[in-house]
């Protein structure tokens, strides 16, 4: 299947910062890149859907000018949590999509908000 | 939107036995189910899906089968190994991608 690399795996940041994740498809180009966000043994939950070239979707709930997503080529996605707080901590996933339907994921980056 | 919900939350087997997973959703636009196997820490990895104009897919030991006029579809595992405990998330697409809430599965030797 495709390859969907994430960085960084982990990261520990101080309330108030910012925190940037990569989302890179290796052996492909992605016009759609998904964002999720997972917490302790639940779903994953949409978060925003990232078009190449143009501005992310973003769920209902989801703040966009806190998470923001640049899309900037056909195989970079990149999510920046801003003023991050404690109740940011959780895993956040990529995912690109391939051909029609299929989504392939990234491995993950847990963030802890101290 | 869509909503997808999947049953059981948890589902212990013996080793050998098979394991039953059912979803169901809501939006009849919903054109894609795939099912995603994820070990504790992982990524989702896709193990099987399925399209809305095919009434069951298999691979090996995994079927899946899909009742559009009912809205659900259900993953089949048969023989199972130790090796398949994992939480098994049930999704479904129109557009994106709205999961199930994920069904733990421990198959025990």
């Amino acid at each position: 299947g495709a390859v969907v690399s994430q960085h960084p795996s982990r990261v520990i940041c101080k309330s108030g910062t910012s925190v940037k994740i990569e989302c890179r498809s290796l052996d492909f180009q992605a016009t759609t890149m998904f964002w999720y966000r997972q917490f302790p043994k639940q779903s994953l939950m949409l978060m925003a859907t990232s078009n190449e070239g143009s501005k992310a979707t973003y769920e209902q709930g989801v703040e966009k000018d806190k998470f923001l997503i640049n899309h900037a080529s056909l195989t970079l996605s990149t999510l920046t949590v801003t003023s991050a707080h404690p109740e940011d901590s959780s895993f956040y996933i990529c995912s690109a999509q391939v051909g029609v339907n299929e989504q392939y994921f990234g491995p993950g980056t847990r963030l802890t908000v101290t | 939107g869509e909503n997808v919900e999947q049953h059981p939350s948890t589902l212990s087997v013996q080793e050998g036995d098979s394991a039953v997973i059912k979803c169901t959703y809501s939006d009849s636009a919903s054109n894609y189910f795939p099912w995603y196997k994820q070990e504790l820490g992982k990524r989702p990895q896709l193990i099987i899906d399925i399209r809305s104009n095919v009434g069951e897919k298999k691979d090996q030991r995994i079927a899946v089968t899909l009742n559009k006029t009912a809205k659900h579809f259900s993953l089949h595992i048969t023989e199972t190994q130790p090796e398949d405990s994992a939480v098994y998330f049930c999704a479904a697409m129109v557009n994106d991608m709205r999961f199930g809430a994920g069904t733990r599965l421990t198959v025990k030797p």
